[in-house]
């Protein structure tokens, strides 16, 4: 079946570092990515999407690029906050008829001033 | 700006009650999830739903049931409460694809209900 793979956590850095979080998923057919951020006492929230191969999800300064050839989606980050503090899921939504996303299990990030 | 809305943030309830937790969508989506999320296991999906008086199980469907009589209301109802319930509950919805199923739209989540079972 589907799966979704992230780097384990927690990731701890500095405030203005560069941030990789590392995505690798196993799906047939064409999925769509995504990945979503949960703040501390919150749900989650959509954060970027992509819909189909090479193409680049971006917001708040987060890129992702889905990579068919390598079945990645990682994603990165050029300066980090503290308020970038949060868990972040990476997950696919297969095509044709399934209802039910695959999410990874979470990466906790945390910043330090 | 769409809103799924958990009745309660948090709840304490005693082993053996019958436990209510309600969710609510103002999107006019058609498919609606409960999860629960503990540490080190992610998400994990308990059931579902893809329209009224629809559901199916999800991985961890047992001590579980759920509801829809309306379209933006989806109940989750734990029969008879025990302390391995004690978790995060989340509620998400999502509108169903042009080709059927969920197709490449994103879930929406409520800010969830801690839920402890004393």
């Amino acid at each position: 079946g589907d799966s979704v793979t992230q780097m384990e956590g927690p990731v701890t850095l500095s405030e203005e570092a560069f941030l990789t979080i590392n995505c690798t998923y196993t799906a047939t057919g064409y999925p769509s990515l995504f990945w979503y951020v949960q703040y501390p006492g919150e749900g989650l929230q959509l954060l970027l999407k992509a819909t189909k191969a090479d193409d680049k999800g971006s917001n708040k300064g987060f890129e992702a690029t889905y990579r068919k050839e390598t079945t990645s989606f990682h994603l990165e980050k050029g300066s980090v906050q503290v308020s970038d503090s949060a868990v972040y899921f990476c997950a696919l939504s297969a095509s044709g008829g399934s209802y039910i996303p695959t999410f990874g299990r979470g990466t906790s990030l945390i910043v330090h001033p | 700006d769409v809103k799924v809305t958990q009745s309660s943030r948090y709840l304490v309830k005693r082993t053996g009650e019958k436990v209510f937790l309600e969710c609510v969508q103002d999107m006019d989506h058609e498919n609606m999830f409960w999860y629960r999320q503990d540490p080190g296991l992610g998400l994990r999906l308990i059931y579902f739903s893809y329209d009224v008086k629809m559901k199916e199980k999800g991985d961890i469907p047992e001590g579980y049931s759920v509801s829809r009589e309306k379209k933006e209301r989806f109940s989750l109802i734990l029969e008879s409460a025990s302390t391995n319930q004690t978790s995060m509950y989340l509620c998400a919805s999502s509108p169903t694809g042009v080709r059927g199923g969920s197709g490449n739209q994103p879930q929406h989540f409520g800010d969830g209900t801690r839920l402890s079972i004393l």
